[in-house]
């Protein structure tokens, strides 16, 4: 099956820094990947995917790169702010499969 | 508010009990998918309901069990407790059985089990 492997465990940056998160997957066969934050006591919520024909996607502050031939993938978050801190889990489901293999999870920390 | 709903919302219990955890998932929603999230753990798949049938299996335990009604809520059943089966456990819903794409999962709010 599946394996997803993510780090850090735990990343701690100052207001205003760049983060960056990795992901490597072990099946060749998956083509999606989707990123859930985690906040303090609540539900994971995604916030951002991308698809195995895309190479890189962005939202606003943060964004996705898949590099598919060396399978991994990366949550790129830039200017920083306090509220980002939480814990982020990446996945990965191949295309015949809905239920999602996830990392251990990173806690982000940015310090005001 | 992602429109999954997840009864109680914390539960303390003492080893060798039973309980049960509620879900009722997004309206629309065929699918239900129950998590659990140990500290410092990622979340672990148990188990995966669509229409009222179990499609998928995961890393459950046999002293777990889980059903969905015609209704369409779902039931997790926890039995002859540890210590260790102290976790958060998440409700998922999403449409149906596409993969992954077309087929993003909600959250629940979650139910924290604590087993003294």
């Amino acid at each position: 099956g599946e394996n997803v492997e993510q780090h850090p465990s735990t990343l701690s940056v100052q207001e205003g820094d760049s983060a960056v998160i990795k992901c490597t997957y072990s099946d060749s066969a998956s083509n999606y990947f989707p990123w859930y934050k985690q906040e303090l006591g609540k539900r994971p919520q995604l916030i951002i995917d991308i698809r195995s024909n895309v190479g890189e996607k962005k939202d606003q502050r943060i964004a996705v790169t898949l590099n598919k031939t060396a399978k991994h993938f990366s949550l790129h978050i830039t200017e920083t702010q306090p509220e980002d801190s939480a814990v982020y889990f990446c996945a990965a489901l191949s295309g015949g499969s809905y239920i999602p293999t996830f990392g251990r999870g990173t806690s982000l920390i940015v310090h005001p | 508010d992602s429109g999954v709903t997840q009864t109680p919302k914390h539960l303390i219990t003492a080893t060798g009990q039973r309980v049960t955890l509620r879900c009722s998932p997004r309206s629309g929603d065929l699918s239900v998918y129950w998590y659990q999230q140990s500290l410092d753990q990622g979340l672990q798949f148990l188990i995966h309901y669509y229409n009222g049938e179990e499609r998928a299996k995961g890393n459950i335990l046999e002293r777990f069990s889980a059903q969905q009604f015609p209704d369409l809520h779902s039931e997790l059943n926890l039995s002859s407790l540890e210590l260790g089966d102290s976790a958060l456990y998440f409700c998922a819903s999403s449409v149906g059985l596409a993969g992954g794409y077309y087929n993003e999962q909600f959250f629940g709010p979650g139910t924290r089990l604590t087993v003294l």
